[in-house]
């Protein structure tokens, strides 16, 4: 079945700076990739997601980009911000797995003002 | 829509008590999905059905715990006797088939403390 690795899985950064998280995936059938945020205490949401047709997606101050070739996708924050701490999940599922999506195992982001 | 809704939010009980956690999934979604975190093991998927038909058992930890889903609109996860290691958050997650990969959208979880 599908393994997702997640890296680094703490990060700290000024804020201001950009931060970037890295996941692998080892099923070559995966064409779908959400990033999840999950605040202390909250429930997990989607922030971005892309496909395997696009190799990247941004929306303002977030974007992902796709390597199939490698097997890997990355989350970029720029200009981050106090409000951006959080843990951070990738994910990654194939077409015929049901939705059923296999997590990495989470990036703790810590933005110092 | 109200999004993926879940109750009890919070749940205190013994151990050996039976617990029982209900959700209710977005409409119209066909996927419904349980999960388990924990700070240790982090987010475990537990069971999910499609059409209310379980499909995928094989994160549940054992035999103590069951799940149903009688309908589209409602689930429910139980665990019978629980026990201190059951203590965790408890989301229960939805998603659309539209014929490909599709995302889950999360409840806000039930906080489970067993003592």
């Amino acid at each position: 079945g599908e393994n997702v690795e997640q890296h680094p899985s703490t990060l700290s950064v000024q804020e201001g700076d950009s931060a970037v998280i890295k996941c692998t995936y080892s099923d070559s059938a995966s064409n779908y990739f959400p990033w999840y945020k999950q605040e202390l205490g909250k429930r997990p949401q989607l922030i971005i997601d892309i496909r395997s047709n696009v190799g990247e997606k941004k929306d303002q101050r977030i974007a992902v980009t796709l390597n199939k070739t490698a097997k890997h996708f990355s989350l970029h924050i720029t200009e981050t911000q106090p409000e951006d701490s959080a843990v951070y999940f990738c994910a990654a599922t194939t077409v015929n797995a049901g939705n059923m999506l296999t997590f990495g195992g989470g990036t703790r982001l810590m933005v110092k003002p | 829509d109200a999004g993926v809704i879940q109750s009890p939010r919070h749940e205190v009980t013994e151990m050996g008590q039976e617990v029982t956690l209900r959700c209710k999934p977005i409409s119209g979604h066909d996927y419904l999905f349980w999960y388990r975190q924990t700070m240790m093991r982090g987010l475990e998927l537990l069971i999910y059905f499609n059409n209310n038909v379980p499909i995928d058992d094989s994160g549940m930890p054992e035999d103590r715990f069951s799940a149903k889903m009688p309908n589209a609109s409602f689930s429910t996860l139980k665990i019978q006797p629980s026990e201190p290691r059951d203590s965790a958050v408890y989301f229960c997650a939805s998603s659309p088939d539209m014929g490909g990969a599709d995302t889950q959208y999360f409840g806000p979880g039930t906080r489970l403390t067993v003592l």
